[in-house]
């Protein structure tokens, strides 16, 4: 049971370089998210799928795109990668949208953008 | 100013000894507070959950306390071993409306050693 898995765990960008970070998950879990994190910051939101069909921004959205392509998966695009954007972003998914479920974390993607 | 705050920042303990770990929260009102361990290069795992009308939770060598009335919660780790070293993160999660939102602390990194 691999839980939260996302792809690649390093990345190195250019200014202005697209990328899109990948997350699948095999718990059959309805709604998934997008966080990054920043030192000295905690976790923040920056897109979520309720439910397969729908996302939603979050706190942090500027300069990113989501795509729920189906239940397992949930991926995260940069347009046009900007050095502000250097930060380690994770997906979760939790079986419900209701907070009071545990939601398990990806290990991580870290990405430097020059 | 953060409305999830930790303390201390980083912490160093001999293996062994036990550590407390603190957490203040400004948001309100709240459905539930949980504490997440973070290995290094790894996403956030759940150790404890809490509802507002719970005061305390214990998970093997880990017991988090929450106060309401104070908004602070605590987690204390009993006989700490090498593989406690980790960042620990106090989440809230806040209602707001309808819809319910998680505001995550920075953490606080405990390193154990020999």
């Amino acid at each position: 049971n691999a839980g939260v898995t996302q792809t690649p765990k390093f990345q190195v960008l250019k200014t202005g370089q697209s990328m899109t970070l990948q997350c699948a998950q095999d718990m059959n879990h309805n709604s998934m998210y997008w966080y990054r994190q920043d030192p000295g910051m905690g976790l923040r939101l920056i897109y979520y799928s309720a439910s397969e069909g729908t996302t939603d921004k979050g706190e942090v959205p500027n300069g990113y795109n989501v795509s729920r392509l189906n239940k397992r998966e949930f991926s995260l695009r940069l347009e046009s990668a900007a050095p502000s954007q250097t930060s380690v972003y994770f997906c979760a998914s939790r079986k419900t949208w209701d907070l009071n479920t545990e939601a398990f974390f990806g290990q991580g993607t870290r990405l430097t953008v020059v | 100013k953060n409305q999830v705050e930790q303390s201390p920042q980083s912490l160093i303990i001999l293996e062994g000894k036990n550590c407390t770990l603190q957490c203040n929260y400004t948001v309100s009102p709240f459905s539930n507070l949980r504490w997440y361990k973070q290995d290094t290069g790894r996403g956030p795992v759940s150790l404890t959950i809490m509802t507002f009308s719970e005061n305390t939770k214990s998970n093997g060598r880990y017991t988090a306390t929450l106060d309401a009335d104070t908004k602070q919660s605590s987690l204390h780790i009993t006989a700490s071993q090498l593989s406690d070293s980790a960042s620990y993160i106090c989440v809230v999660s806040l209602i707001t409306g309808t819809a319910s939102k998680l505001t995550f602390g920075t953490g606080t990194r405990l390193q154990v050693t020999l």
